[in-house]
């Protein structure tokens, strides 16, 4: 059953404490993204990567770190920087094409 | 820079009433547009796509026609459900981007039975 899976579907964050959020594909895809989504908002790119051990910012990256160690696999770490963490955390996939494939998500939220 | 507008909502509609949601956007070159559907507490399913001038995408009843001429590609469905209830977002990517969606705000379609 192929498909992009996020954990935990929800995760809480204590002033100060960095936390990171899981997302793992097993479509082969080359490419995979980070997105952040507000209340009544658009989704926001935070960081993205075409290949494994390569990644570049997007449009709100501070505050937010990522790593790519294999294919499979794009974790993103809030770091105790980002001020306002609260938000629904998306992550998408694509095979270097157009359509980008979404996760269920992660709402984090701050004790 | 690219960005695409869609149309405030939120939208209420009866069962079986016609659905438009408008989206109109602003790019550089030749880009390809997308509706996705959030449903509620989930992640972005995508619901159609086209990727050059005059091309339909549908899917699910659901259609969209990418028009150069007014940089639009409005959502229309004829005849809604309860269960089509949900946000869509129009989105873009352009070639020169890549590959990052830029996406509207979404719109939040609420069908009553």
């Amino acid at each position: 059953d192929g498909g992009i899976t996020q954990s935990p579907k929800y995760l809480f964050r204590k002033e100060g404490q960095n936390v990171t959020l899981s997302c793992e594909q097993n479509l082969n895809h080359d490419a995979m993204y980070w997105y952040r989504q507000d209340p009544g908002q658009g989704l926001r790119l935070i960081y993205y990567s075409q290949i494994v051990n390569d990644f570049q910012k997007g449009d709100i990256a501070e505050g937010y770190s990522v790593s790519r160690e294999k294919k499979e696999s794009f974790p993103l770490t809030v770091t105790s920087a980002q001020k306002n963490p609260t938000a629904f955390y998306l992550c998408a996939s694509s095979d270097n094409g157009e359509t980008q494939y979404f996760g269920p998500g992660t709402r984090l939220l701050v004790l | 820079g690219n960005s695409v507008t869609q149309m405030e909502g939120p939208v209420t509609l009866s069962e079986e009433a016609f659905l438009t949601i408008n989206c109109t956007y602003t790019a550089t070159g030749y880009p390809s547009l997308f509706w996705y559907v959030q449903y509620p507490g989930e992640g972005l399913q995508l619901l159609l796509k086209a990727t050059k001038a005059d091309d339909k995408g549908s899917n699910k009843g659901f259609e969209a026609t990418y028009r150069k001429e007014t940089t639009s590609f409005h959502l229309e469905k004829g005849s809604v459900q309860v269960s089509d209830s949900a946000v869509y977002f129009c989105a873009l990517i352009w070639s020169g981007s890549a590959r990052q969606l830029t996406f509207g705000s979404g719109t939040q379609l609420t069908v009553l039975p």
